[in-house]
């Protein structure tokens, strides 16, 4: 499990606040991934990268960024556009399509 | 895109007996499946896996069959134990880009 790591694991926001989750690996992996997770709804895709300085949209890529300036960080900002912030982040990072290493995630509140 | 549907949601076994776990997924091209466990708050890590030109992988009392004509894929836990109990994910990955089930929570009955 070690390698990757994300920050803080609990954060709290007011709402219109924008706010962003670290996610850090040293496993020297090209690709990284941001989750979000809510119970009953699985890990659902927000934005995935494949190389330094390039990302794709995931399947609920609104209210979110991502940037992706070094190949061992992909930090993730949620937005004040993001309608229900309030939810568990997972980060992932891989070699290409193979295993994923996750993070130990971050519980934001948005209140 | 890919879409990939997960059953059953909850599923309860008595210690001892075997689970199974089913997915489907809509994509043939997705040419890479995972099947990841989620204990309690942890975080999820892989426990098998299978590529599309496989169809069956077994690793001591799990194994995973891919049936690829018709887009399903199986998770297989035999003589289950109190430690299997966890959320179960499935997923299937094109290209990098990996969509996860909603998961089927397992538990074990004494």
């Amino acid at each position: 499990d070690g390698g990757i790591t994300q920050s803080p694991k609990y954060l709290f926001r007011k709402e219109g606040q924008n706010v962003t989750l670290s996610c850090e690996q040293n496993l020297n992996h090209d690709a990284m991934y941001w989750y979000r997770q809510d119970p009953g709804q699985g890990l659902r895709l927000i934005y995935y990268s494949q190389i330094v300085n390039d990302f794709q949209k995931g399947d609920i890529a609104e209210g979110y960024s991502v940037s992706r300036e070094k190949k061992e960080s992909f930090p993730l900002t949620v937005t004040s556009a993001q309608k229900n912030p309030t939810a568990f982040y997972l980060c992932a990072s891989s070699r290409f399509t193979s295993e994923q290493y996750f993070g130990p995630g971050t519980r934001l509140t948005v209140t | 895109g890919e879409n990939v549907e997960q059953h059953p949601s909850t599923l309860s076994v008595q210690e001892g007996d075997s689970a199974v776990i089913k997915c489907t997924y809509s994509d043939s091209a997705s040419n890479y499946f995972p099947w990841y466990k989620q204990e309690l708050g942890k975080r999820p890590q892989l426990i098998i896996d299978i590529r599309s030109n496989v169809g069956e992988k077994k690793d001591q009392r799990i194994a995973v069959t891919l049936n690829k004509t018709a887009k399903h894929f199986s998770l297989h836990i035999t003589e289950t134990q109190p430690e299997d109990s966890a959320v179960y994910f499935c997923a299937a990955s094109k290209d990098d880009k990996i969509i996860f089930g909603k998961g089927t929570r397992l538990h074990i009955l004494p």
